[in-house]
């Protein structure tokens, strides 16, 4: 069956410091997309970044970074030089070619200490 | 592009009364989109898949007479919570999937109900 898991329920750093979010799904599609999203307080999802399953190149967008490593299942997210501003609710989800449904992750609550 | 807005953005109001919430795609055609519900510090849970001119396909364990859903052009799709009670106060997010947006759903503000 298709699962995603978010093992860190909380997360806290201080600002500056580099933090990894980890994501590990579970699938028997070959064709799937992988999604992270964030959720700041207001509470409206932030897109961040779509990864289908046939491109493994690991992605850089200015301080965040994706791993993508389909031999364990795994589609981490790496903050460098964290801010405060980065503070949210994290979601990594999945979604199978076959389904049009997205299955998500409990997230990740990530807090940057000033 | 690819613009989805919910209305109201939240919403107050007494037990046993309905509430609707309006999910459109500003700048796309939708015919499918999806209704799901937050509670705090949880993830998202996905309620129901609106499609264009048919019944919504429910999730097992929403009862479908207390969470009415309308989707009756390819820009709106209205989910209503009838007789609300407070344990039905949550996040409510909607989204809208991009068929000429390589199959992507994007997803409105949300709207926040609290029954008294």
């Amino acid at each position: 069956a298709q699962k995603v898991t978010q093992a860190q329920t909380e997360i806290s750093v201080v600002e500056k410091e580099d933090v990894t979010l980890d994501c590990v799904y579970e699938t028997r599609d070959t064709t799937y997309y992988l999604f992270w999203y964030k959720q700041p307080p207001s509470g409206e999802l932030v897109f961040l970044i779509r990864r289908n399953s046939f491109d493994e190149q690991n992605e850089i967008s200015g301080r965040y970074s994706w791993n993508f490593q389909k031999s364990t299942s795994s589609f981490n997210f790496t903050i460098t030089a964290s801010q405060v501003v980065d503070s949210a609710v994290y979601f990594c989800a999945l979604l199978e070619d076959s389904n049009y449904q997205l299955i998500w992750g409990a997230g990740t609550k990530l807090i940057i200490k000033p | 592009g690819a613009v989805v807005s919910q209305h109201p953005s939240w919403v107050i109001c007494k037990s046993g009364t309905s509430v609707k919430i309006e999910c459109r795609s500003l700048d796309f055609q939708a015919t499918t989109m999806f209704w799901y519900r937050q509670f705090p510090k949880q993830s998202l849970m996905l309620m129901a898949t609106s499609n264009e001119g048919s019944k919504a396909t429910y999730e097992q364990g929403v009862e479908k007479d207390k969470f009415l859903i309308n989707h009756a052009s390819l820009t709106l799709s209205t989910l209503t919570v009838t007789s609300a009670h407070p344990e039905d106060s949550s996040f409510y997010i909607c989204s809208a999937l991009g068929l000429a947006h390589n199959n992507e759903q994007f997803f409105g503000p949300g709207t926040r109900l609290t029954v008294l």
